[in-house]
């Protein structure tokens, strides 16, 4: 059993539909990453949150909005997304503030997201 | 253009075998390296990691690290069906990015 669990596991949306994606860590970390997952093509890091601040943002579409309220609990939130938009979406976190450590990840079981 | 590069396969390997996995990087200044595993339709899980030059060994599991040559390998000693997987290599680099490679699908023949 992970200590990183997401809500929901499945989700299907239509192009202007608003939901959210849930992500908790049990581990006590200092960091959380959003991970997209597409067929044939590496993991891709999309934002970083370390000690609740966003660190990093690679270059993801305004579409996507992280929120990190506190140290065990980061949203994805998603409006207005495309087709290719429709992945497996990664939660991690790790131990080591961003920057410091090795930052080896943990990562839950993600969320199978399809965009009509 | 910073990549990870690794062997898509399968590599196929003989239950009891050595497997041998590598993956080469392109940052130079890249700090930590890791190895994740990936059954089908499942997360990845960390299986090592290495930052210093030279052998680290875990159980069954040997990682590799030559920052010269800029590759890393994992080594999976009396192979198990249960490590067929997909082998994901990925690199922290010196601006503290973190990048996976594509993954290497490895089966364990038994």
């Amino acid at each position: 059993e992970t200590g990183v669990t997401q809500t929901p596991r499945h989700l299907v949306m239509g192009m202007t539909n608003k939901k959210s994606l849930k992500c908790e860590q049990h581990l006590g970390h200092n960091a959380m990453y959003w991970y997209k997952q597409s067929a044939k093509k590496p993991l891709e890091l999309m934002f970083v949150y370390s000690l609740e601040e966003r660190v990093e943002n690679n270059s993801v579409p305004s579409r996507f909005s992280p929120e990190c309220p506190n140290s065990s609990h980061l949203f994805l939130h998603l409006h207005t997304l495309q087709p290719e938009d429709s992945a497996l979406y990664l939660c991690a976190s790790s131990q080591d503030p961003w920057g410091s450590g090795s930052n080896e990840q943990f990562f839950g079981p993600g969320t199978r997201l399809t965009v009509l | 253009q910073k990549e990870v590069e690794q062997n898509s396969g399968p590599l196929s390997v003989p239950e009891g075998a050595i497997a041998s996995l590598n993956c080469t990087y392109s940052d130079r200044g890249s700090q930590s390296f890791f190895w994740y595993r990936q059954y089908s339709g499942k997360s990845p899980e960390l299986i090592m990691f290495i930052y210093s030059n030279g052998d680290k060994e875990d159980g069954r599991f040997t990682a590799q690290l030559n920052k010269a040559s800029q590759y890393v390998s994992l080594l999976i000693r009396d192979s198990q069906p249960s490590d067929s997987a997909t082998c994901l290599c990925a690199v922290k680099e010196r601006d503290d990015k973190i990048i996976f490679g594509k993954g290497t699908r490895l089966h364990i023949l038994p």
